[in-house]
């Protein structure tokens, strides 16, 4: 199986600032990568989908990027609404799908 | 968008068997539109996924979970099921159902059921 590993597994941030967040593939994946908002007692919400194309409705300040085993998401200006942990998740086809453990941004 | 809920108990006993049902709305499971999964995640920690049926009946799993699981089909109540044997207290977890288009990212999910492991 795919291993994915997000880093940090916990950041801290303030309203306005940038922030990173990596998540790494145990092989190649191709651009095969989503990216998930998940705040406490939620489902998960699809923003980023084939690592770059953010989906309908998703405040541009989200931007993802990347390909082969390297990707990052990106937050140009926190918001209040932004604090949650993020997760990715590969679906490489010959793979079963497996998820990263989840960055958790607070304040 | 399609919408997805879960149902079943919410308490297994330890060697039993762990059934859920997914109700699709929105869409007919009959369609071929999407793959129909199943998602879980022990409290605090991260997703992992379960396995998936598609329209055909054809079925993937976790390896990890594969001698344990079946996943089937109900078009005539447009649900899909879960079915996870000889459950553990490590089986304990929020577990949702979602969809994915062409097998890929999950574009829609339920609310998420809580599933207790206990005597």
């Amino acid at each position: 199986d795919i291993q994915m590993t997000q880093s940090p597994s916990t950041l801290s941030a303030s309203v306005g600032d940038r922030v990173t967040i990596t998540c790494r593939a145990s092989q190649s994946i191709s651009r095969w990568l989503a990216w998930y908002q998940q705040k406490p007692g939620k489902a998960p919400k699809l923003l980023i989908s084939s690592a770059s194309t953010v989906e309908s409705g998703v405040p541009s300040r989200f931007s993802g990027s990347g390909s082969g085993t390297e990707f990052t998401l990106t937050i140009s200006s926190l918001q209040p609404d932004d604090f949650a942990t993020y997760h990715c998740q590969q679906y490489n086809t010959y793979s079963p799908v497996t998820f990263g453990q989840g960055t958790k941004l607070e304040i | 968008q399609v919408q997805l809920q879960e149902s079943g108990p919410g308490l297994v006993k330890p060697s039993q068997t762990l059934s859920l049902i997914c109700t699709v709305s929105g869409d007919s499971i009959s369609s071929g539109n999407y793959y129909y999964n199943w998602i879980r995640q022990p409290a605090g920690k991260g997703l992992e996924w379960i396995g998936r049926i598609y329209t055909s009946g054809s079925t993937d799993y976790n390896p990890s979970l594969k001698s344990r699981v079946t996943i089937s089909l109900d078009t005539s109540k447009n649900q899909f099921s879960l079915r996870l044997g000889s459950v553990t207290d490590s089986d304990t977890a929020i577990y949702y159902c979602a969809t994915a288009p062409l097998g890929t990212f999950f574009d829609s999910w339920g609310l998420g059921t809580l599933v207790t492991v206990s005597s």
